[in-house]
């Protein structure tokens, strides 16, 4: 099956604007979805297709691709901001629905 | 309220089995493809299994394929995964997720998560 790289750890300082990256071949073809966890709670999703939020999703988190890369940016990134993102997409080598990557954790300094 | 609620999960040893359940509510749980998805200790989020609306099409990762079943039943707007010959490895929060419909097949997401049920195989 396909895989999605991700940097294990990202630092922003309080209301700066980071940026978390994704890469993999299935990226060619498909949009990626990205997740937010905070300790303890389930995943939700903040981001999907080309770049589009949820209902109740702050605007200052936007998505963004290209070719084998998508990214996650936070723009003015807040303390509740600290989590751990996942990005997630559908799997080109068409063996399993989706694929995720291993995660990033954001910490916000 | 759009609402997924798992259960069934707890203690079992190697080589055993389990069923966990997922309960759904506030959304027509026929039309929408679901997923189980696991997150073993301290570690990232893994896909285990997906069944689409009708059950026509099933699938497993390669981890899991031979050992779990995934099932439902829409009159009862409900998820199940039966897991048989456990392994340690097989510890971990299993979350139920529903598949979004985001009206293109190139977008792929589950933007609806339970709050997950925690199996821990061990002797």
């Amino acid at each position: 099956s396909s895989e999605l790289t991700q940097d294990p750890a990202v630092s922003v300082a309080l209301g700066q604007t980071v940026r978390i990256t994704c890469q993999g071949d299935s990226l060619r073809s498909y949009y990626a979805s990205w997740y937010q966890q905070k300790p303890g709670q389930a995943p939700v999703l903040v981001i999907y297709g080309k770049n589009n939020r949820p209902s109740g999703i702050p605007d200052r988190f936007s998505g963004s691709s290209s070719g084998n890369t998508a990214s996650l940016t936070i723009t003015g990134a807040q303390a509740e901001d600290e989590a751990d993102y996942y990005c997630n997409s559908r799997d080109s080598s068409g063996n399993h629905p989706c694929v995720f990557g291993g995660g990033t954790k954001l910490t916000v300094l | 309220e759009v609402q997924l609620v798992e259960s069934g999960g707890g203690l079992v040893k190697p080589g055993g089995s389990l069923r966990l359940s997922c309960a759904a509510s506030g959304f027509t749980f026929s039309s929408y493809s679901m997923n189980w998805v696991r997150q073993a200790p301290g570690k990232g989020l893994e896909w285990v299994s997906s069944i689409s609306s009708s059950s026509s099409y099933i699938y497993y990762a390669d981890s899991v394929k031979g050992r779990f079943t995934i099932s439902r039943d829409n009159a009862k707007n409900s998820l199940y995964l039966q897991m048989n010959s456990l392994r340690a490895e097989d510890t971990a929060v299993y979350y139920c997720a529903r598949e979004g419909w985001f009206g293109e097949l190139l977008i792929y997401g589950m933007d609806v998560w339970g709050q997950g049920t925690t199996v821990t195989v061990s002797s």
